[in-house]
């Protein structure tokens, strides 16, 4: 069965740092999305992205943040000088397949910075 | 803000049915019923979604009021596994694919051996 899949499942990084976080859509989706979850707290959608260009994103979403398909398969979440605030578990989704408006999520990336 | 109402925790005995009731008295006719679990931080995972009748899967069964103001998950032979954080959405995907979902608190099912 496809699936959602990102790299790495865990990153650690300084304060101030860029980090690039991962994801792999199934391949026959159009939509992609980022969300969060910071330890303990409700999952947060970040950005939405179709046809190249952000959809909607959320106030999270700050100048700090960027998003990008690279290539046919990629979709990448970058944050340029990363705060303490922003550790947390970042999970990438995809829909758009021919018969189905479900997001489907992948298992995460584990953000930490120091 | 999520549109739907959940009980905080359940506990279910393992091998039994487990029922997870939601709220969602404000459901618009175009708004579908999503269900998602979270098991310890994973990423969500898809259960099952309905718009009006009754539906079946081979994760877990879906019945809707037929005023649509509620809902219930049903899991129908609750295993260890099943302990996670469940989730009860309410979207419209007539048109908008690229919707975000918004994830309220859910709720936290425990399985008991």
């Amino acid at each position: 069965e496809p699936e959602v899949t990102q790299t790495p499942s865990h990153q650690v990084t300084q304060m101030g740092q860029e980090v690039i976080l991962r994801c792999v859509p199934i391949s026959n989706h159009l939509y992609f999305y980022w969300y969060r979850q910071i330890l303990g707290q409700k999952v947060e959608f970040l950005v939405s992205f179709y046809n190249n260009e952000i959809s909607e994103k959320s106030e999270i979403f700050d100048d700090q943040f960027s998003v990008e398909r690279p290539d046919g398969s990629n979709f990448t979440l970058k944050i340029r000088s990363t705060k303490l605030e922003d550790s947390a578990m970042y999970f990438c989704a995809s829909t758009g397949g021919i018969f189905t408006d479900t997001q489907y999520f992948g298992p995460g990336t584990r953000l930490t910075v120091l | 803000d999520a549109k739907t109402t959940q009980p905080t925790s359940m506990d279910c005995a393992e091998g039994r049915a487990a029922n997870l009731p939601c709220n969602h008295s404000t459901i618009s006719g175009n708004e579908y019923v999503y269900w998602y679990r979270q098991i310890h931080s994973q990423g969500p995972q898809y259960i099952i979604h309905g718009l009006k009748n009754n539906e079946t899967n081979e994760m877990a069964s879906l019945i809707i009021t037929e005023d649509r103001k509620s809902s219930t998950l049903i899991l129908p032979h609750a295993t260890l596994r099943d302990t996670a954080v469940y989730y009860c959405i309410v979207r419209d995907t007539r048109m908008n694919r690229d919707d975000k979902i918004i994830f309220g608190k859910g709720t936290r099912l425990h399985i008991l051996p």
